[in-house]
């Protein structure tokens, strides 16, 4: 169980464009999601923290206006990075916590590699 | 701002030896530890967690051990395997709903057979 999925697993987008990143608890209801980005050979950095039905909660330093996020149901919360340049290129990671009422733990998805032209 | 770091960048090892990964802590409000393991080009496999009401837990081949006096964790992996390498970040929060976990800087282990 407690199972997270992430689609696409990698995507290569033009300079300019928006690419949109799935975030999904298969088995279980995730009230609270996190995105993580990770740059080569470093650590995990929380971007924002978004729960069900309100508004992203973004970390200092993350554009709100450029990395969009939604978590429109409890199973499901989406990335969308806006005017993607290059330097967006980056290893895109979500976890989903059951939260309150149950367990806290968070567990992770598989990432996506975005790869901006 | 607080964060949780990794002693060593780099970790070599022989197969079969023991491998002992360290992390120091920095928010003494943190309360709950887990380490992970990422493999390139996946997101983190959860391998051991612990509360800080405990100093030692312990797994399959491996145990976490919590020193609260100095802000310190470890993950010790008994008779390491070419399996076990990869990138080993420890992590933190405060267990409760909505807190994220901080990330540490990671340790790459690298089993030689």
């Amino acid at each position: 169980g407690a199972v997270v999925s992430q689609h696409p697993s990698w995507v290569i987008c033009k300079s300019g464009t928006s690419v949109k990143i799935e975030c999904r608890s298969l088995d279980f209801q995730a009230t609270t999601m996190f995105w993580y980005r990770q740059f080569p050979k470093q650590s995990l950095m929380l971007m924002a923290t978004s729960n069900e039905g309100s508004k992203a909660t973004y970390e200092q330093g993350v554009e709100k206006d450029k990395f969009l996020i939604n978590h429109a149901s409890l199973t499901l919360s989406t990335l969308t990075v806006t005017s993607a340049h290059p330097e967006d290129s980056s290893f895109y990671i979500c976890s989903a916590s059951p939260g309150a009422g149950g367990s806290y733990e968070q567990y992770f998805g598989p990432g996506t590699r975005l790869t901006v032209t | 701002g607080e964060s949780v770091g990794l002693h060593l960048p780099t970790l070599s090892v022989q197969e079969g030896d023991n491998s002992i990964i360290n992390c120091a802590y920095s928010n003494s409000a943190s309360d709950y530890f887990i380490w992970y393991k990422q493999e390139s080009g996946k997101g983190p496999q959860f391998i051991i967690d612990i509360r800080s009401n405990m100093d030692k837990r312990q797994g399959q081949r491996v145990t976490v051990l919590l020193n609260k006096t100095v802000k310190h964790l470890s993950l010790q992996i008994a008779a390491t395997q070419p399996g076990d390498s990869a990138v080993y970040f420890c992590a933190e929060n405060k267990h409760q709903a909505g807190t994220a976990l901080i990330f540490g800087k990671g340790t790459t282990l690298s089993v030689s057979s």
